[in-house]
């Protein structure tokens, strides 16, 4: 399986871009990359995932290097609610729902 | 929200039990994923199931069962309870299997505590 390495902790202001990287050097064609990401005491929420090509939607964009060895989660405009924990997950199956978590990374956003 | 529902929120339990955990998929699925996670640690892939059957299995031993129903809710069961056992328990529930690529939507978690 392709491991993941993420920072364990980052700090960002209120308002400002988050900018969260991820490195998963050993992954392979076929796997894509997911994004999740878990408030305190709640389950953990989907929030994107790519193949090879940048991806944007509702709450994130995800850049992912052209040799797909890392990734960068970016949160354009951080809110006090974006604290949480970010994992980053290169799913071992084609299907993404058996899904390998790490530590992640704690973000807190700071006012 | 994601719809998925879990219960109960809170469990203790003492070593040596039996303990079942019940998941409500989100409507229109039919593929239910549970997950361990213990204090600190990212969440643990134990099974899934896809139309009632076990679909995958992670690292988890045998006295860790499960069941998927007609309506496609999912119970968790597990035996023997050991003090390691301790952790929030997730399900999450999705539409195909694995099939296709596809997210997965939590619930909000079971906490099991073994004393």
């Amino acid at each position: 399986d392709a491991k993941t390495t993420q920072p364990p902790s980052m700090d960002c202001a209120e308002g400002r871009a988050a900018n969260l990287p991820c490195n998963h050097s050993t992954i392979s064609g076929n796997e894509y990359v997911y994004w999740y990401r878990q408030i305190h005491s709640q389950g953990p929420q989907y929030i994107i995932h790519g193949l090879k090509n940048n991806e944007t939607n509702e709450m994130a964009s995800l850049i992912i290097t052209e040799d797909r060895k890392s990734s960068t989660l970016i949160l354009p405009h951080a809110t006090l609610r974006d604290t949480a924990v970010y994992y980053c997950i290169v799913d071992r199956e084609t299907s993404g729902s058996r899904l390998t978590f790490g530590e992640g990374t704690q973000l807190t956003v700071n006012p | 929200e994601t719809g998925v529902t879990q219960s109960p929120t809170h469990l203790i339990k003492t070593r040596g039990q039996q303990v079942t955990l019940r998941c409500s998929s989100q409507s229109g699925h039919n593929t239910v994923s549970w997950y361990q996670q213990a204090l600190g640690q990212g969440p643990q892939f134990i099974f899934q199931y896809y139309r009632e059957e076990e679909n995958g299995r992670g690292n988890f031993p045998p006295r860790f069962s499960g069941l998927q129903f007609p309506n496609y809710s999912s119970e968790l069961n597990v035996n023997a309870l050991e003090l390691d056992d301790s952790a929030l328990y997730l399900c999450a529930s999705s539409l195909n299997g694995g099939l296709i690529q596809e997210t997965q939507y939590f619930g909000p978690g079971t906490r099991l505590l073994v004393l």
